[in-house]
């Protein structure tokens, strides 16, 4: 089948840098996305990878590595309004249109 | 521009009633999707529309239905509700591969 898993949890302090996990078992897929969503909220779009690299967007950065069914997400110059759950995503190249979700990753920010 | 939007935004139900949600987006999309997202869990898929007319079963499509008679709107209907039913839902759109774009979500509370 198709997972993506991920740390259950992961707590740092403010002003730290801190790498979310994401590793796959799919066969193929367009890009890894990640996303961020806040208690209470709706999932918002933060990064995607199409390419094997790293994507960097201001304090968020994220990597891709299709030999080694590998992604992360790093945070850097962590701030409180950080905490929040982050899940990563993929489109399978299997010709649906369906996404699927990682399991997600809850971040505790400590001041 | 108001994006994704859903109503309602809460639904209190008791066994066996049944409800519609609805989902509009003003962004002119081709796909849109349903999902559950149970508490400390990541989103599951019910069904998704892949354009005006069209539907497809998800992950978990068991005990709702869906219609998209228009491009803008995709619906949710239970026709039976069941504790298990007992979410919160969210529906997406997207264009493309990269980025879906979340409504704000359904609180759904089935007893």
């Amino acid at each position: 089948g198709q997972s993506l898993e991920q740390p259950s949890e992961v707590t740092a302090v403010e002003g730290a840098i801190v790498q979310i996990n994401c590793t796959y078992q799919t066969s193929g897929f367009y890009g890894l996305s990640w996303y961020q969503q806040h208690d209470g909220g709706a999932p918002t779009f933060l990064s995607y990878n199409a390419l094997d690299g790293l994507e960097e967007t201001g304090r968020f950065s994220s990597f891709l590595s299709r030999s080694d069914s590998y992604g992360y997400l790093l945070l850097q110059e962590l701030q409180m309004k950080d905490s929040a759950s982050y899940f990563c995503a993929v489109r399978p190249s299997s010709g649906t249109y369906k996404y699927i979700f990682g399991t997600g990753t809850r971040l505790k920010v400590l001041a | 521009n108001a994006g994704v939007t859903q109503t309602p935004k809460f639904r209190v139900l008791k066994t066996g009633q049944s409800m519609t949600l609805l989902c509009a987006q003003d962004m002119n999309h081709e796909y849109m999707y349903w999902y559950r997202q149970d508490p400390g869990m990541g989103l599951r898929l019910i069904h998704y529309s892949v354009g005006e007319g069209t539907t497809a079963k998800g992950e978990v499509p068991d005990g709702y239905n869906v219609s998209r008679l228009k491009k803008q709107n995709f619906l949710l209907g239970l026709e039976s509700a069941a504790p298990s039913q007992t979410s919160v839902y969210f529906c997406a759109s997207n264009e493309g591969e990269v980025t879906q774009y979340f409504g704000p979500g359904t609180r759904l509370t089935v007893l």
